[in-house]
């Protein structure tokens, strides 16, 4: 039973690099979403998905592109990363359209950019 | 738009202390409200949900109950552990967000022997 899986778990970027933060449910979830953690800020939202073909931005979504092809996967991109997106960021799944409803995270990918 | 607001940490408890950890949110709707830990190094856990004014939720001897009258959900446990040292996150989820999560900042707790 993996659940949600990210990939990588740690990655150092350049200044001005391109990244995909991978991220897989197994559990055929409807939503999905990506979160940024940074000390004293708690986790933000960057962007969401409802379902296969619809994203959504969240709180914090510059420097972010999102695609949602199939219901398993949500990759977040970093188009030309900067020192500001240094960051954990947690992908989460959860089911159906009830607000009640668990939501299930990923273990974290650290980020660093230089 | 939607909010949480936490109390600040860090808070240091000894062993067997009560602890309560307050939360307060801002919402349009019918929000449902969660309590959510992340150990050192690790991603997030749920600890306790409820989804109705009035609700409790309860797990590992911690429990919140939802009062719309004071829009709170604070978080009690009668007697803590060295093993619960970990910072706790109050949220909620609403039709407005998406239902993807509104988070508080955080509150990191420290429990010694």
């Amino acid at each position: 039973n993996a659940g949600v899986t990210q990939t990588p778990k740690f990655q150092v970027l350049k200044t001005g690099q391109s990244m995909t933060l991978q991220c897989a449910q197994d559990m055929n979830h409807e939503y999905m979403s990506w979160y940024r953690q940074d000390p004293g800020m708690g986790l933000r939202l960057i962007h969401y998905s409802v379902g296969a073909g619809i994203t959504d931005q969240g709180e914090v979504p510059n420097g972010y592109n999102v695609s949602r092809s199939t219901t398993e996967d949500f990759p977040l991109r970093l188009l030309s990363a900067a020192p500001s997106q240094t960051s954990v960021y947690f992908c989460a799944s959860r089911p159906g359209t009830a607000s009640g409803n668990t939501i299930y995270f990923g273990e974290g990918s650290w980020l660093t950019v230089v | 738009g939607n909010s949480v607001t936490q109390m600040e940490g860090p808070v240091t408890l000894s062993e067997e202390a009560f602890l309560t950890i307050n939360c307060t949110y801002t919402a349009t709707g019918y929000p449902s409200l969660f309590w959510y830990v992340q150990y050192p190094g690790e991603g997030l856990q749920l600890l306790l949900k409820a989804t109705k004014a009035d609700d409790k939720g309860s797990n590992k001897g911690f429990e919140a109950t939802y009062r719309k009258e004071t829009t709170s959900f604070h978080l009690e446990k009668g007697s803590v552990q060295v093993s619960d040292s970990a910072v706790y996150f109050c949220a909620l989820s609403d039709l407005d967000s998406g239902y993807a999560l509104n988070f508080g900042k955080g509150t990191s707790l420290l429990v010694t022997p």
